[in-house]
């Protein structure tokens, strides 16, 4: 068990621009979360996945924002036409459905954007 | 609708006095609660939970809460505070497993150890 992982740590962008995020689970955990977190805050819920499939999305992932999670294992969080406004840090986190460790999200390390 | 307030931004304490972190909740459904800690340029990582067992819950670092149903509160304690302890930490509410298990976050207290 190697724990979550992010890829990147950091992107600096130009506004305009598109930007992909990756996220590897905990091998054997079945669901997937993104979040987001701005500067002085606790994260905002982005999007959650169970196996392959995106069973929700916050309002605040605009049409600009797509998540996917194609094989049930990593995840990809895509913005296209990034804005100052996207600057954050984009967290990932894994969990089993069931079980004792139910409802325990682990987290990974975190992609921080930063849009000029 | 479930939410979570972290009646203090900051806290500051000296280094082996006591801390106390307080968190109230609110919830529609039986929630499990957390606590997690997020080192400068580090991930978050959980230190307690609670989810309808005992309701004084013992965590990591010598860390432990408890869940007061009829405070809707789940205060953070430490007996005796350690450098290592500054950081920022999070008091988090859950549906639980039932649902998608989302998190909802509260904004925070920062809590500073002094010499």
């Amino acid at each position: 068990d190697t724990g979550v992982s992010q890829d990147p740590r950091h992107k600096i962008t130009k506004r305009g621009q598109n930007v992909t995020f990756r996220c590897d689970p905990i091998s054997e955990h079945n669901r997937l979360y993104w979040y987001r977190q701005t500067l002085g805050q606790g994260p905002e819920f982005l999007t959650y996945f169970q196996n392959e499939a995106q069973l929700e999305k916050s309002r605040l992932l605009s049409d600009r924002f797509s998540a996917e999670r194609p094989k049930g294992s990593f995840s990809t969080l895509e913005i296209q036409r990034t804005e100052q406004g996207d600057s954050a840090m984009y967290l990932c986190a894994s969990s089993l459905a069931g079980g004792l460790d139910a409802d325990t999200q682990y987290f990974g390390p975190g992609t921080r954007l930063t849009v000029l | 609708a479930q939410s979570v307030t972290q009646l203090d931004s900051h806290v500051s304490v000296s280094e082996g006095t006591p801390v106390l972190l307080r968190c109230n909740y609110s919830s529609s459904y039986s929630p499990s609660l957390f606590w997690y800690v997020q080192h400068p340029n580090k991930g978050l990582q959980l230190l307690l939970k609670y989810t309808s067992a005992a309701t004084l819950v013992k965590g990591i670092n010598g860390f432990e809460a408890e869940f007061k149903k009829s405070e809707t509160s789940f205060h953070l304690t430490k007996p005796s505070a350690h450098m290592s302890d500054a950081a920022e930490y999070f008091c988090v509410v859950s549906h639980g497993s039932s649902n998608t298990g989302k998190l909802i976050f509260g904004q925070g207290t920062t809590l500073q150890v002094k010499p």
